[in-house]
């Protein structure tokens, strides 16, 4: 069964520190995996999308990781902003031969204090 | 960049009544589109997907005729909340998706509040 997993659910930090979300999936046939960030009340807004082949890439503060062969992928984020307050969502799709299927992380709720 | 919008933001309405729900995509044509309901400190939950022209395909546990989509163009799907009750309250999301392009987009979802 496919499953994304995401630790922890939730966290607080102080603004201007880091953080590090994670990410585990078991979704076969992998395609691509992607980090959105949703704000309370409101739609998911793309950060970051990796395929096999991609180990990190970024988006203004936000730097996504992916380890393939271990099936894990981290969202980190540097310097923190009020504005991160958000949850974090980790999505996981399968190959177009399987019906490109998403799979959703459970979320991590973030929530900055200044 | 691609732009899903979704009306209304949100509704509050009576039970029985229904509800109608809309998404579009602004300047990309959605050949597959998505309705999501989330409920409080949950993930997304998939609904149905709806293809241009053809029937929405619902998943397990989704009634069809309480929940009715239509996807009569490239840039247009609705959900058509029938008959609605308290239960019926949450949060719902549309995502559209290009035929070339493996991304997918939201809107800005839609609180449903049934009273």
């Amino acid at each position: 069964k496919n499953q994304v997993e995401q630790s922890p659910q939730s966290l607080i930090i102080l603004e201007g520190k880091n953080c590090t979300l994670q990410c585990n999936y078991t979704v076969s046939p992998f395609s691509n995996l992607r980090w959105y960030k949703q704000d309370t009340g409101r739609g998911p807004v793309s950060l970051t999308i990796m395929t096999f082949s991609e180990n990190t890439k970024s988006n203004g503060r936000y730097t996504a990781t992916l380890d393939a062969d271990t099936k894990q992928s981290s969202l980190h984020i540097t310097a923190s902003q009020l504005s991160d307050s958000a949850s974090y969502i980790c999505v996981v799709s399968a190959e177009k031969a399987a019906g490109n299927k998403l799979t959703f992380g459970g979320g991590t709720r973030v929530l900055v204090k200044p | 960049g691609a732009v899903v919008s979704q009306h209304p933001s949100w509704v509050i309405c009576k039970s029985g009544t229904s509800v109608k729900i809309e998404c579009r995509s602004l300047d990309f044509q959605a050949t597959t589109m998505f309705w999501y309901r989330q409920f409080p400190k949950q993930s997304l939950m998939l609904m149905a997907t709806s293809n241009e022209g053809s029937k929405a395909t619902y998943e397990q546990g989704v009634e069809k005729d309480k929940f009715l989509i239509n996807h009569a163009s490239l840039t247009l799907s609705t959900l058509t909340v029938t008959s609605a009750h308290p239960e019926d309250s949450s949060f719902y999301i549309c995502s559209a998706r290009a035929h070339h392009n493996y991304g997918y987009t939201f809107g800005s979802g839609t609180r449903l509040t049934v009273v």
